[in-house]
């Protein structure tokens, strides 16, 4: 069975800092992870995904996650804060055998203070 | 391209009646989840279709949730009788693989329907 932990159901960070969301998996076979970002009374939209090709992936608005099997995480980083960016994140796992469904971390809500 | 779309946005109801939400997937895609969001927590897979045909329903409490979708498009998800535990966020979310490997596509959610049972 796969599952997500998220570290830290809240980060805050000042507006131009460096933001840290810390998700691990726990997977039996290589998995695919995502991270999604939830805006208030919105649905969850992607921001990028790890498919095994780079380890490094860029999604949108400047963030980037790196896959560390070793250490079996995939932490979603932006050099700098934007106060557009205060929202929900959450980190999901899937497999190639899991017929698309992706099991999701309980979140971390991220808040940029001025 | 329209979103996926869900209805209603919001409803209140007393324990023991029932609800029934609504989903129109994006047009193409063959997978349909619902998924329910308690306040605080990850959304959890309630069901999955593959056109009309059942998936995975092991996460689906089948006493009281139903879920069906007729013709492969629009799906309904109903709870009958609802308790207080029941009050969340359903998600309903679709995805099409034709250009990723098979698990590895992204889900496309709607703004989810917000139920509150008192």
């Amino acid at each position: 069975a796969q599952s997500v932990t998220q570290l830290g159901s809240h980060v805050s960070v000042s507006e131009g800092a460096l933001v840290l969301l810390r998700c691990n998996y726990s997977s039996s076979v290589p998995p695919y992870l995502f991270w999604y970002v939830q805006y208030p009374n919105q649905g969850l939209q992607l921001l990028l995904k790890y498919t095994s090709a780079a380890t490094l992936v860029k999604g949108i608005n400047g963030f980037e996650a790196e896959f560390k099997k070793s250490e079996t995480s995939f932490h979603l980083t932006k050099p700098s804060a934007h106060m557009s960016d205060a929202a929900e994140y959450f980190c999901a796992v899937s497999y190639s055998g899991s017929a698309g469904k992706s099991t999701f971390g309980d979140g971390t809500t991220l808040t940029v203070k001025p | 391209e329209a979103g996926v779309a869900q209805s209603p946005r919001y409803k209140i109801i007393e324990k023991r009646q029932s609800v029934a939400f609504w989903c129109n997937p994006i047009s193409g895609h063959a997978t349909l989840y619902w998924y329910q969001q308690i306040l605080g927590q990850g959304p959890k897979l309630l069901i999955q279709f593959q056109n009309n045909g059942v998936v995975d329903d092991s996460q689906l409490p089948k006493d009281r949730f139903s879920a069906e979708r007729l013709k492969g498009v629009d799906s309904t998800l109903k709870i009958q009788p609802a308790k207080l535990e029941d009050s969340a966020v359903y998600l309903c979310a679709s995805s099409s693989y034709r250009d990723s490997p098979p698990g590895a596509g992204e889900l496309f959610f709607g703004e989810g329907s917000r139920l509150t049972v008192l």
